[in-house]
């Protein structure tokens, strides 16, 4: 079965809030994690991500926190617009490259 | 820098047909993905592979599921016959084969079997 999950299949966030999107995993020897986005009708994108020797890292608006004792990944995403609602995954990879996904967090934004 | 390539967009169908989808990844990734994503979930990895052999193809129903990356470049993933719960999106996505480096997907191939 699949190691990576999410603990909300949906989140509500006003317009101009800050999101946080979290995930669990169970596999300790993943080395490198990647959050993608999902708008309808098209394949996931790249949005951050973080390797297992790093507890933070920052993009723009968004911070990928990583937390090995508890096997806990987050997406902070700042100021959060109507053009991030969309499905969120986050996804593990190992040192055989295969990148296993979770099932997904729908965001969405209120007016 | 042209991104991952798949064709058809959208593909319908009867049960017991045969279908194929094409990909072509971005140039110069070693490993190749394709994943099927049902409704509502997540992508499930069906086949990996790097360059023109398979890494992983532990998901793949091989009764009915098949791939090929002959040259180390483009892939095609077949089904035959499909059945109904085949309908899903087929996602092809391509890396340099780095630990730390992220996939790229193509646009998907929107598959449903009546």
């Amino acid at each position: 079965g699949e190691s990576v999950g999410l603990h909300l299949p949906t989140l509500s966030v006003q317009e101009g809030d800050n999101s946080i999107i979290n995930c669990a995993y169970s596999n300790s020897a993943s080395d490198y994690f990647i959050w993608y986005k999902q708008e309808s009708g098209k394949g996931p994108q790249f949005i951050i991500d973080i390797r297992s020797n790093m507890d933070k890292r920052q993009g723009q608006r968004v911070t990928v926190l990583l937390n090995k004792t508890v096997k806990h990944l987050s997406l902070q995403i700042a100021a959060t617009q109507p053009g991030d609602s969309a499905v969120y995954f986050c996804a593990e990879k190992g040192r055989d490259d295969k990148i296993i996904f979770g099932k997904g967090t729908r965001l969405h934004i209120l007016p | 820098e042209a991104g991952v390539a798949q064709s058809p967009r959208y593909k319908i169908i009867e049960k017991r047909q045969s279908v194929a989808f094409w990909c072509n990844p971005i140039s110069g990734h070693a490993t190749l993905y394709w994943y099927q994503q049902i409704l509502g979930q997540g992508p499930k990895l069906l086949i990996q592979f790097q360059n023109n052999g398979v890494v992983d193809d532990s998901q793949l129903p091989k009764d009915r599921f098949s791939a090929e990356r002959l040259k180390g470049v483009d892939s095609t993933l077949k089904i035959q016959p499909a059945k109904l719960e085949d309908s899903a999106v087929y996602l092809c996505a391509s890396s340099l084969g780095r630990l730390d480096t992220e996939a790229f997907f193509g646009q998907g191939t929107r598959l449903t079997v009546v």
